[in-house]
């Protein structure tokens, strides 16, 4: 079982539908849980950050995050074109002093106009 | 300059060559990291350093030596390297003991290395 699991894609959606990102774990230590987004040929950006079961919202963004089901989601509304990008979901396997991430291979994600 | 920083932003090197990768952090951060991203791979963590001590080497071949003078600049030395290791190499820092568990990486915009 691959550590960090999302689906490739890609996925596709109509500008201002929801755009909905899963990921799985492996690790049940895991503690933190991040979303990057990468545009073509940049690096990745933070988008959010969770640690927490339920529901965090910023902005168009919520991340969603279920530790029993080992399960995070993103939820992006009204997804606009310049959404368009990989999501990359990143897993903090342990507190204490190893902070070591561990991402998934990223999701496409494409707004259409 | 702002954020990580890192140079080249592009390198083309044969197999015999030897090179470095320069990563620079003004971010008041205590924590950096190497990391490697290939096609249709996920990002591949090669070496962490905390506080300049190097605390994770993920199993990283000898022709990559990492060196942290301090913490705000971290280098990747290449020699002889192979064709398989043409990628895009990132380098990250954080800042450990955030409060919260959420330590936040943040990347540069990575070095596109090709070798011939």
């Amino acid at each position: 079982q691959k550590e960090v699991e999302q689906n490739s894609g890609p996925l596709s959606v109509p500008e201002g539908a929801i755009a909905s990102l899963n990921c799985t774990y492996s690790d049940r230590g895991s503690q933190s849980f991040f979303w990057y987004r990468q545009y073509s040929g940049k690096s990745p950006e933070l988008i959010m950050s969770i640690y927490s079961n339920g529901d965090k919202e910023d902005g168009r963004f919520t991340a969603q995050l279920n530790k029993a089901s080992q399960y995070v989601s993103l939820l992006i509304r009204d997804s606009q074109p310049s959404d368009s990008a990989t999501y990359l979901c990143a897993v903090n396997k342990s507190g204490g002093s190893n902070y070591k991430l561990t991402f998934g291979k990223g999701t496409l994600l494409t707004v259409n106009p | 300059e702002t954020g990580v920083t890192q140079t080249p932003r592009h390198l083309v090197m044969g197999m015999t060559n030897k090179k470095s990768l320069k990563c620079e952090q003004h971010l008041g951060h205590n924590a950096m990291y190497w990391y490697k991203q290939s096609a249709k791979k996920p990002l591949e963590l090669m070496f962490v350093y905390n506080f300049k001590e190097q605390t994770e080497n993920n199993s990283v071949p000898s022709r990559f030596s990492p060196e942290c003078p301090n913490s705000s600049h971290l280098f990747l030395h290449l020699h002889t390297l192979q064709p398989e290791d043409s990628a895009l190499y990132l380098c990250a820092s954080s800042q450990r003991g955030s409060s919260g568990g959420l330590e936040t990486q943040y990347f540069g915009p990575g070095t596109r290395l090709l070798v011939l």
